[in-house]
């Protein structure tokens, strides 16, 4: 069975500090994809990343960058000089591409509340 | 820019009563998801329908619950006699084939 783990609950960082999300992952097929949302104070959910399993290059989008290492099963996301509005609740999730049957569903990690001071 | 449109935002239902949740996808988007957010906890995914036809619903309770994907308008969730457990964020998703899914802003709903 596939499980997401965000061990960070709450995490507050002062405005212009690196801050790192850890996601850790547990899967038995050999092909996925894992995803990151960020669900501001509105409410909403907000796509940010997706990757496949077979790629694991790092990505830099702006002040947003991912690690992805398979051997240690984590996702883990970096935001660069942080900012108030980066307050949110961030989700990490994964879904199993490779058997078919329940391949579309999103597992869900249950989220690292970040809070930016000023 | 019209994403994943639901509504309302915000229902209020007593218990015993029926809460109808509304979800119109991503243009050229014909898969629909619902996932249910409870306090505190990740998202939980509930059922995969595309258009006229459930795909998946093992995620949802076997009773009082249920949804459906018209040829035709939105794809709605229904929850029949409410009860206070039924309290929480209602997330409807959609994809282009089983790509990525982007979630609407959520029905958040009370049971008083």
């Amino acid at each position: 069975a596939q499980k997401v783990t965000q061990a960070q609950t709450e995490i507050s960082v002062v405005e212009k500090e690196d801050v790192t999300l850890d996601c850790v992952y547990e899967t038995r097929d050999t092909t996925y994809y894992l995803f990151w949302y960020k669900q501001p104070p509105s409410g909403e959910l907000v796509f940010l990343i997706r990757r496949n399993s077979f790629d694991e290059q790092n990505e830099i989008s702006g002040r947003y960058s991912w690690n992805f290492q398979k051997s240690t099963s984590s996702f883990n996301f970096t935001i660069t000089a942080s900012q108030v509005v980066d307050s949110a609740v961030y989700f990490c999730a994964l879904s199993e591409a490779g058997s078919g049957a329940g391949s579309y569903q999103l597992t869900f990690g249950k989220g690292t509340k970040l809070s930016v001071i000023p | 820019n019209a994403g994943v449109m639901q509504n309302p935002r915000h229902l209020v239902r007593r218990r015993g009563q029926e809460a109808r949740l509304r979800c119109s996808p991503m243009k050229g988007h014909s898969h629909v998801y619902w996932y249910r957010q409870l306090p505190e906890e990740g998202l939980k995914f509930m059922v995969y329908l595309q258009k006229e036809n459930i795909i998946d619903e093992s995620g949802m309770p076997k009773e009082r619950f249920s949804a459906e994907f018209p040829k035709e308008g939105p794809s709605i969730l229904r929850i029949q006699q409410v009860v206070r457990g039924d309290s929480a964020a209602y997330f409807c998703a959609s994809s282009r084939n089983q790509g990525t899914a982007f979630f609407g802003q959520g029905t958040r709903l009370t049971v008083v």
